[in-house]
């Protein structure tokens, strides 16, 4: 089976840096996946990491280790609109491309 | 080149009765992945279809529910006999290979 574990709410000023972080336990580990949510929307991707190190991507950084199962996103100069679910997804390279989700980190910013 | 759509956008359907959710991919993507969401969760995968086929139905449950992708018009996930529990959030993905999946604005449906 997978676990995919990330903290459930997150709080951060706007102007600041906060790293998300999510940890995974997987056979077959074919790439790792951040999407946002808004609240009642569709989830939009954000990133992929299928090798150790750092994507950057404007404000956001998404990092990976596929020995610590381990990855995290960053994300800079926080922003009111950034308030939202951040959600972690693991593929696996025997299951049809599927993803398997994380609960998701509602992330608020605050003024 | 429009995104993945979805409809309707919510459904309201009473204890007993059948909900359709159609899905049309991106253009030029023949993977469709279909999940449901309840509310305050994360996303559960239900079922992945290639054009006529279902390639890995493993998160539906195994009565009530069916999903087909035929080879003209939209992906459609159908629920036959809806209870409660079945309110939520339906997203469908599309991906043109399999890679990077895109996601529909979603159905929200409410079962009264």
């Amino acid at each position: 089976g997978q676990n995919i574990d990330q903290p459930t709410e997150m709080t951060a000023t706007e102007g600041a840096i906060v790293q998300i972080n999510c940890t995974y336990q997987t056979s077959g580990f074919n790439g790792l996946f951040w999407y946002q949510q808004h609240a009642g929307e569709a989830p939009t991707f954000l990133s992929y990491n299928v090798l150790d190190g750092l994507e950057e991507k404007g404000r956001f950084s998404s990092f990976l280790s596929r020995s610590k199962g381990y990855s995290y996103l960053l994300l800079k100069e926080l922003q009111m609109k950034d308030s939202a679910s951040y959600l972690c997804a693991v593929r696996r390279n025997n299951a049809g491309n599927m993803l398997t989700f994380g609960g998701g980190t509602r992330l608020m910013v605050k003024p | 080149n429009a995104g993945v759509m979805q409809n309707p956008r919510h459904l309201v359907r009473r204890r007993g009765q059948e909900a359709r959710l159609r899905c049309s991919p991106m253009k030029g993507h023949s993977h469709v992945y279909w999940y449901r969401q309840l509310p305050e969760e994360g996303l559960k995968f239900m079922v992945y279809l290639q054009k006529e086929n279902i390639i890995d139905e493993s998160g539906m449950p195994k009565e009530r529910f069916s999903a087909e992708f035929p080879k003209e018009g939209p992906s459609i996930l159908r629920i036959q006999q809806v209870v409660r529990g079945d309110s939520a959030a339906y997203f469908c993905a599309s991906s043109p290979r399999g890679y990077e999946q895109y996601f529909g604005p979603g159905t929200r449906l409410t079962v009264t």
